[in-house]
């Protein structure tokens, strides 16, 4: 069965602080990998993808990739109110399905 | 922009009853996907089509069906509905195959059964 795991939270980080979301997935063929933001009672929403090992950075999102150790992570830097949700890592090898963690809750303090 | 539509926000129903979740998606995409999204659970497949009349079992079908007559659109049948099925449905849909295909998800619809 594969799997895809993330800390449930809630993550509780102040306004403008670096919050660091982790994932960690069973399947060593994963080829893809996601992050989804969904915010409470709203459907998923693509915030990033990476596919290759090292850094993707887009505005004040950057994912990581670590394919040796199966680890993929988002760090959010200057961390806002609006960023409070719940984050969904998602992994796919070259097939149809996408498999989802069941997310990380988000809080940012104002 | 893609757009993915679902027919209900909410829905209630009874015990037994059968229900028709439809989903649209304006894109010309290949792929549809239904899940169902549970607290602390994540969103599990229960479905997916990748063409007309096309259809794969995902990790949790038994009480479910699916059918996919034309390629914009691809409901979900709730044979005889029970209260375990009372979540939240997200149908989604991605434009090929291949590990680089993102999906595209509509805004869900909470099925309570009573």
């Amino acid at each position: 069965q594969k799997e895809v795991e993330q800390n449930s939270g809630p993550l509780s980080v102040p306004e403008g602080a670096i919050a660091s979301l982790n994932c960690t997935y069973s399947d060593r063929v994963s080829q893809s990998f996601f992050w989804y933001r969904q915010y409470s009672g709203k459907s998923p929403e693509l915030i990033m993808s990476i596919y290759s090992n090292g850094d993707k950075e887009d505005g004040r999102f950057t994912a990581q990739l670590n394919k040796a150790s199966q680890y993929v992570s988002l760090l959010i830097r200057d961390s806002q109110p609006s960023d409070s949700a719940t984050y969904l890592c998602a992994v796919k090898d070259g097939g149809f399905k996408t498999i989802f963690g069941a997310g990380t809750r988000l809080f940012v303090k104002a | 922009d893609v757009k993915v539509t679902q027919s209900s926000r909410y829905l209630v129903k009874r015990t037994g009853e059968k229900v028709f979740l439809e989903c649209v998606q304006d894109m010309d995409h290949e792929n549809m996907f239904w899940y169902r999204q549970d607290p602390g659970l994540g969103l599990r497949l229960i479905y997916f089509s990748y063409d007309v009349k096309m259809k794969e079992k995902g990790d949790i079908p038994e009480g479910y069906s699916v059918s996919r007559e034309k390629k914009e659109r691809f409901s979900l049948i709730l044979e005889s509905a029970s209260t375990n099925q009372t979540s939240m449905y997200l149908c989604a849909s991605s434009l090929s195959g291949g590990s680089t295909d993102t999906q595209y998800f509509g805004p869900g619809t909470r099925l309570t059964v009573l």
